[in-house]
């Protein structure tokens, strides 16, 4: 059972454009949902970060979208730049409440970003 | 340099031979968690530690695999009798108690079995 599914699988987008990332998830009782960047052959680096209590959180050019009732949330690059080429990955967990906190991920976007 | 350290990056081995790799988290950091990532998909979840308890295995987790954090500082993942299947990127990542999802990930050791 795939609890968090992520699309497109890859994305190609001309510099300056605006690269956008999809994901839904399946268990209401997750409440925390991070999105990770990740350069071949390097581990995954926290980009950003949303709880469910808010619809929208802002950092630099990275935005989290968060539907609560749709299940889903999603990715805006802003300004596209080469060097935004990686792997996103968006992930989902608990942070409160108790529990083992572990990620669970989705199946990971490549982006391309055309200079 | 305060980030997730793992160790080796790399490693190499024949398939039946066993292999150890060592993860110190972020100093301040009480939980510890190992995951394996394969080609072209996400890191799956293997084992966490809340200090120097291990409080959860995956499924994924076989009686091969062992993993320790003696002292509630680095961990050790091993992995007896190596198989093919077991060649992978294997990520330990760390987090503070206050905000135990948000969690920082160190480089990472590949793993190929031949």
């Amino acid at each position: 059972q795939q609890q968090v599914k992520q699309s497109p699988q890859s994305l190609i987008v001309q510099k300056g454009g605006i690269s956008i990332i999809n994901c839904a998830y399946e268990n209401t009782a997750f409440d925390y949902f991070p999105w990770y960047q990740q350069f071949p052959g390097k581990g995954p680096a926290l980009l950003i970060a949303i709880r469910p209590d808010v619809s929208e959180k802002k950092e630099g050019r990275f935005t989290i979208s968060f539907n609560k009732s749709a299940k889903q949330f999603s990715l805006h690059i802003m300004d596209s730049q080469p060097g935004d080429s990686a792997t996103y990955f968006c992930a989902a967990t608990l942070n409160s409440g108790g529990s083992n906190y572990k990620l669970t991920f989705g199946k990971g976007t490549l982006l391309t970003v055309n200079p | 340099d305060t980030g997730v350290s793992q160790d080796p990056r790399h490693k190499i081995t024949k398939r039946g031979q066993n292999v150890t790799f060592r993860c110190d988290p972020i100093s301040e950091h009480n939980r510890l968690y190992w995951y394996r990532q394969t080609l072209g998909q996400g890191p799956e979840f293997l084992t966490y530690f809340q200090n120097e308890a291990q409080l959860e295995k995956s499924r994924l987790l076989s009686d091969r695999f062992s993993a320790e954090r003696p002292k509630g500082s680095f961990s050790t993942l091993e992995i007896q009798r190596t198989e093919q299947g077991d060649s992978a990127m294997y990520l330990c990542a760390s987090s503070w108690w206050a905000s135990p999802g948000t969690q920082y990930f160190g480089p990472g050791t590949r793993l190929l079995v031949l």
